[in-house]
């Protein structure tokens, strides 16, 4: 099946720093693709998609300047956490949206996610 | 109103048992799919089984069944013959419109179910 990557995997950093995740489809062309925020014990909640050539679409409620999203290529999103606090560490999870069309039950194929701590 | 509800924060089954996740979902779209995922520890999402509103029969794959009650709305997964490895948050999650087009493809999640298989 298809492959997204998710790097890092696992990121640590001080208040106030900025961190970028990235996101990829290693073996298919994704011009849309998601990202979503899981806190401990809870849901997936969608915070944007990102679609390759223009801007990222924000769901109510989740600041797009503090969230960072481009997508540069059909096969790269990133989002940048910017200015970091405690209260955004939570699992990061990106998902790259199989082409329209393609026949397959599994429209979306998830990256592993990336754990954010924020001292 | 919560689209996606389940009900169950936990579920606990025997070894080779059978057992049913439940989820009941809301949306006033015609067109639309259901997806149930796993998510183990590790934090990946798994992709388990679809079924389309379209659909007339019940989604199955190996060990997996989906009971599409479409009066009722509810799409409750059933997973025959339990194993340990089992063991995992289960979400369960729905994209309204269709997949051919009219779709902004965006998945609403439910708030999951914990599955505990007892050896």
């Amino acid at each position: 099946g298809a492959v997204v990557s998710q790097h890092p995997s696992r990121v640590i950093c001080k208040s106030g720093t900025s961190v970028k995740i990235e996101c990829r489809s290693l073996d298919f062309q994704a011009t849309t693709m998601f990202w979503y925020r899981q806190f401990p014990k809870q849901s997936l909640m969608l915070m944007a998609t990102s679609n390759e050539g223009s801007k990222a679409t924000y769901e109510q409620g989740v600041e797009k300047d503090k969230f960072l999203i481009n997508h540069a290529s059909l096969t790269l999103s990133t989002l940048t956490v910017t200015s970091a606090h405690p209260e955004d560490s939570s699992f990061y999870i990106c998902s790259a949206l199989i082409p329209p069309g393609a026949g397959i039950a599994n429209e979306q194929f998830f990256g592993p996610g990336t754990r954010l701590t924020v001292l | 109103a919560q689209k996606i509800t389940q009900t169950q924060p936990g579920m606990f089954v025997q070894e080779k048992e059978a057992v049913t996740l439940d989820c009941t979902y809301d949306t006033s779209d015609q067109s639309y799919g259901l997806f149930w995922y796993k998510q183990p520890s590790s934090g990946e999402m798994i992709f388990l089984i679809y079924q389309g509103s379209y659909d007339e029969q019940n989604a199955t794959e190996g060990r997996y069944s989906l009971n599409f009650q479409k009066a009722r709305k509810s799409a409750n997964l059933v997973i025959s013959a339990s194993q340990l490895g089992d063991s995992a948050m289960y979400f369960c999650a729905m994209r309204e419109g269709g997949s051919a087009g009219g779709s902004n493809y965006k998945l609403t999640f439910g708030k999951g179910t914990l599955l505990t298989v007892n050896p």
